[in-house]
């Protein structure tokens, strides 16, 4: 059990540009969550995923935000045109469905906009 | 939108000694769950109490539910100082399918 990774760890862009996060799950888990945390505030609940269906997509920051888990497996978060104020740690956590509901988290993306 | 709201926002404690920390929530909940987050690290999941129950046991960690008073404390006996992180309490909603965090309790552990 490798335990959920995000890719990369750190990325620094400039404000305006396109930026796009990888995670990768506990391999039997179907389901699959993104949150974006802030400096000094609690997970913050985007999206979730079970399997390669998108249940909840309504707590997207904005339309700049989007989704993805084409196979069910890894997904991906892109943030297009970025803004100053998307500087955050974005974290992927992934459980079972039929699971205690205990999510296990990835090491977080830590962006910053410039 | 945050539900749940840890108290104190801060804890310095010596090491050897414990440490408790409070979680007020509020709306009704299918489970309450306690995480540890080491600084710029991910979360990791300490305990997980359903709301039929009352007061749960791990090792060193005592979580107490009061559903009537919307309510959680974490207690963390015989400190030490890999204790040192910051604590949230995430609450399921019944019926739910995500978490919601608190703001979370930053606790210092000094040897």
């Amino acid at each position: 059990d490798t335990g959920v990774s995000q890719d990369p760890r750190h990325k620094i862009t400039k404000r305006g540009q396109n930026v796009t996060f990888r995670c990768d799950p506990i391999s039997e888990h179907n389901r699959l969550y993104w949150y974006r945390q802030t400096l000094g505030q609690g997970p913050e609940f985007l999206t979730y995923f079970q399997n390669e269906a998108q249940l909840e997509k309504s707590r997207l920051l904005s339309d700049r935000f989007s989704a993805e888990r084409p196979k069910g497996s890894f997904s991906t978060l892109e943030i297009q045109r970025t803004e100053q104020g998307d500087s955050a740690m974005y974290l992927c956590a992934s459980t079972y469905l039929q699971g205690g509901r205990e999510q296990y988290f990835g090491p977080g993306t830590r962006l910053t906009v410039t | 939108s945050q539900q749940g709201e840890e108290d104190p926002q801060a804890l310095s404690i010596q090491e050897g000694e414990n440490a408790t920390m409070n979680c007020s929530y509020k709306t009704s909940i299918n489970n309450l769950q306690w995480y540890r987050q080491n600084s710029g690290r991910g979360l990791v999941h300490l305990i997980l109490i359903r709301s039929n129950e009352r007061e749960k046991h791990s090792g060193r960690l005592r979580v107490t539910l009061d559903t009537s008073k919307k309510s959680s404390s974490l207690l963390i006996t015989a400190s030490r100082a890999a204790d040192t992180a910051s604590y949230f309490c995430a609450t399921l909603g019944a019926g739910s399918y995500q978490l919601t965090f608190g703001k979370g309790t930053k606790l210092s552990v000094i040897p």
